[in-house]
Parts: structure tokens; sequence; C-alpha cells
């Protein structure tokens, strides 16, 4: 099993492109999520989902969007990037107890 | 507002220097706390899970315990290979499986 895995995992974006990260889960979890960290802000919830076709707002949502279309695979968008979304971004799965990390994807916008 | 505090910050111990890490939380109603680690440029690998206070669990050189008001994560005579940043995580009743995070402890174990 290759677990959680992230595409890409390194991205430079100039302000205002667009992006989408994608994951993807070969455990059959029904939840996914997505977090940012930033140094000294730990680890924030950006969106998540409790199953296929569901998507819910986390802690730091504004300029990301996500879709679940199936169950194995949790898309992140950026519409138009900002310098404020520098940062590494992680996906995880689970079944609402422990979560499983990927290796997270390096974005740094100009 | 539900919080999580990890202390301290940075630690920095001889290899076989025994010692604790500490993560306190505001509740309102505890469903899980979750310690992680996280070696520089990977993402965090999961180690325990921690329901009720008294509750303890074991694997190799770390012993992570559970009050009603904080946890430790005790390492007993680290090596080297035990440096890295240590996560802490919690869930709160009616949370729906979201967690939140402390910022981590950065531990580093000199030869």
């Amino acid at each position: 099993n290759a677990g959680v895995t992230q595409t890409p995992k390194f991205r430079v974006l100039k302000t205002g492109q667009s992006m989408t990260l994608l994951c993807a889960q070969d455990m059959n979890h029904e939840y996914m999520y997505w977090y940012r960290q930033d140094p000294g802000m730990g680890l924030r919830l950006i969106h998540y989902s409790v199953g296929e076709g569901t998507t819910a707002k986390g802690e730091v949502p504004d300029g990301y969007n996500v879709s679940r279309l199936k169950k194995q695979n949790f898309l992140l968008g950026l519409e138009s990037a900002a310098p404020s979304q520098t940062s590494v971004y992680f996906c995880a799965s689970g079944n609402g107890d422990e979560q499983f990390f990927g290796p997270g994807t390096r974005l740094t916008v100009l | 507002e539900d919080q999580v505090t990890q202390s301290p910050e940075a630690l920095r111990l001889q290899e076989g220097e025994s010692s604790s890490l500490n993560c306190s939380y505001t509740v309102s109603g505890l469903r899980g706390l979750f310690w992680y680690r996280q070696d520089p440029g990977k993402g965090p690998e999961f180690l325990f899970t921690l329901y009720s206070a008294g509750e303890e669990k074991e694997k190799e050189r770390l012993k992570a315990t559970l009050t009603k008001k904080e946890s430790f994560l005790h390492i007993t005579a680290p090596k080297p290979e035990d440096s890295a940043t240590y996560l802490c995580a919690v869930r709160y009743t009616g949370a729906n499986s979201k967690l939140t995070f402390g910022k981590g402890i950065t531990l580093s174990v000199r030869p």
C-alpha cells in the first residue's frame, strides 16, 4: 500500500495563477483532510471531507476550494494564488479517529 | 476557545538523558488525544492515541500518558534518531473527526 500520496511535491506560482493539488489514498478511508503548515503556526485545517461527494470548511478555508468526486481522491484548488498562500500543504485520511498524512507539497507564491 | 499548548518549544538532550514533553489542552469534551512525530521535510507520522485519563501507551523508548488536562510524552534513554518534532492533537466532542494541533516540540538528541 502506498498510503497517502500527494502531487506535486514542489511548485512555484506567480501571484494570480491557479493550480490544483492532488491527494490520493489507498486505505479505503472515508475522511480526508487538507492542512497547511507554517512556521510558528502549527497545522491548520483548510477543508475536509467526510465521504465521497462531501466537503466542509475548516479553520482557514478562504482562497481555497476542494472537491471529492471519488472516495480515494481529494483535490485542493487555488483559483488566484497569493503570497500569503506560500506554505507546506499536507493531505491526510482516516476513518474518524487517527489521521494518516501524506509527504506534503511545498508551494511558493511569488 | 479550545486550545492545545505544547511545551517546551524546543528541547535539547544528551543521548541517554530521559525527559518528558508536555501537551496541555482546554477542553469541552475530549474525544481523543493524538501524538505524531514529524521529521524535517516529511509528513507527520502517527504514534499514539489516548482516550481517557489514566491511559498509557508505549512504543520503544516512548510512553504517552493522559490526565484530565494534559498529556506527557516520556522519552527514556533517547538516541539521536529520536530527534524530530513531536506534535500533539486533540479531538473534541462535536468536532466531526477534526483535530486541533499544537505547534509542536522540536527535540534534538546529541550523541
